[in-house]
């Protein structure tokens, strides 16, 4: 399958600091990616789309000037959380698409955990 | 928006014993993917459905898109210690996935 790599992996931050989360496809290239929440015991939701080269589409109720998203280029998008609070804790999970045969397959990367103090 | 159904929510069961969970929908996605998480891990794609009526295998798991498109199982056969975790079952529509709330599943040496 592809991979998808993020870094950092786990980030601890003080409250009202930015975090910048990297997700990178390493085998493939993606004009789109994904980026999720995912809150303990809870699924995944998503948050934004990414797309090479456009602005990203945020899902309702996500902010966009508070998780400022950056598709620079076919094999990186970068997440920021803007003024950090303790309630944006928790798992950051970003995927990609690899298209192949004309089918779409979202690979997802291993995660970063954010903890706001 | 698109909600899918996933059950049982979790499952407690023998080395060995066979495994079956399953995903509902009100609405239809043209593909239904299931993913396995560990803690502290992103998931991990296990079977990818692309049409409806497909039945896939991947080893010992087995997956099936329903005709109508709106559910999809997973079957887990001879289960081993190494199969617990936490399995989605994802319905994907227009590139975007909407997840079911996952299956716990732990597995009793």
């Amino acid at each position: 399958g592809a991979v998808v790599s993020q870094h950092p992996s786990r980030v601890i931050c003080k409250s009202g600091t930015s975090v910048k989360i990297e997700c990178r496809s390493l085998d493939f290239q993606a004009t789109t990616m994904f980026w999720y929440r995912q809150f303990p015991k809870q699924s995944l939701m998503l948050m934004a789309t990414s797309n090479e080269g456009s602005k990203a589409t945020y899902e309702q109720g996500v902010e966009k000037d508070k998780f400022l998203i950056n598709h620079a280029s076919l094999t990186l998008s970068t997440l920021t959380v803007t003024s950090a609070h303790p309630e944006d804790s928790s798992f950051y999970i970003c995927s990609a698409i690899l298209t192949t045969s004309g089918k779409e397959t979202q690979y997802f990367g291993p995660g970063t955990r954010l903890l706001v103090l | 928006g698109q909600q899918l159904n996933q059950s049982p929510q979790s499952m407690f069961i023998q080395e060995g014993e066979d495994v079956s969970m399953n995903c509902t929908s009100s609405s239809i996605f043209n593909t239904w993917l299931w993913y396995k998480q560990e803690p502290g891990e992103g998931p991990v794609l296990l079977i990818a459905l692309y049409k409806a009526g497909e039945l896939t295998s991947n080893g010992r798991l087995t997956a099936q898109f329903g005709i109508t498109r709106k559910d999809s199982f997973l079957n887990i056969s001879a289960s081993i210690p190494s199969d617990v975790g936490i399995y989605f079952c994802a319905g994907g529509s227009n590139y975007k996935l909407t997840f079911g709330k996952g299956t716990l599943l732990t597995v009793n040496p």
